[in-house]
């Protein structure tokens, strides 16, 4: 089946820095996602992308879709502490409806304050 | 308002008895998924519900694992015999129907066979 593999797998950072972290699939995805989860807490969804080449902000947060629809990536531009949790990015090929999630390992980010 | 709630949040059992865990989805989201997600690894999808039918099982892992929804709403992943490679956290999500729809998630139930 399809597989996604993100990278890198941890970041130890200090505060005020930027991050960036990527998924790349071996097949193409139609839909984009990244996730970010806290401990003892399901994931919450950060930005979704729906277009090859889409670049998409939330506040401190930026994602891009893959020219190809095989990659994406996600950066976090002047880090806080409240940032630290796993990210996922997550692809789906099921139409629009995104039932069917394959995720990435995802990314442990600490924020040293 | 209330989110995706799921118990228990946690579950010791020993190998090759049966577990239940439950799913109480946002009321009024007609589409509920399950997923596993294994120590250090990132979410594995399960199985999908609209409404009560499942049009997709396709990733649960063997016949031990099966899962019902009743009335629209409360969703059940039973596990039979269970084995130590089981252990994991069962998450659950639910959304609109619909394209473009969010998967909101629930804590989960971590769930330690022994």
């Amino acid at each position: 089946g399809q597989q996604l593999n993100q990278s890198p797998q941890s970041m130890f950072i200090q505060e005020g820095e930027d991050v960036s972290m990527n998924c790349t699939s071996s097949s193409i995805f139609n839909t984009w996602l990244w996730y970010k989860q806290d401990p003892g807490e399901g994931p919450v969804l950060l930005i979704a992308l729906y277009k090859a080449g889409e670049l998409t902000s939330n506040g401190r947060l930026t994602a891009q879709f893959g020219i190809t629809r095989k990659d994406s990536f996600l950066n976090i531009s002047a880090s806080i502490p409240s940032d630290v949790g796993i990210y996922f990015c997550a692809g789906s090929n099921s139409g629009g409806s995104n039932y069917k999630l394959t995720f990435g390992k995802g990314t442990l980010l600490t924020v040293n304050p | 308002g209330a989110g995706v709630s799921q118990s228990p949040s946690n579950k010791v059992t020993e190998k090759g008895k049966d577990v239940e865990l439950r799913c109480d989805p946002i009321s009024g989201h007609t589409a509920l998924y399950w997923y596993r997600q294994s120590l250090g690894q990132g979410l594995e999808f399960l199985i999908y519900f609209q409404g009560n039918s499942a049009p997709d099982k396709s990733g649960l892992p063997s016949d031990r694992f099966s899962a019902e929804r009743t009335g629209g709403s409360v969703s059940t992943l039973t596990i039979q015999r269970t084995q130590q490679e089981d252990s994991a956290v069962y998450l659950c999500a639910s959304s609109l129907e619909g394209v473009r729809q969010t998967q909101y998630f629930g804590p989960g139930t971590r769930l330690l066979v022994l």
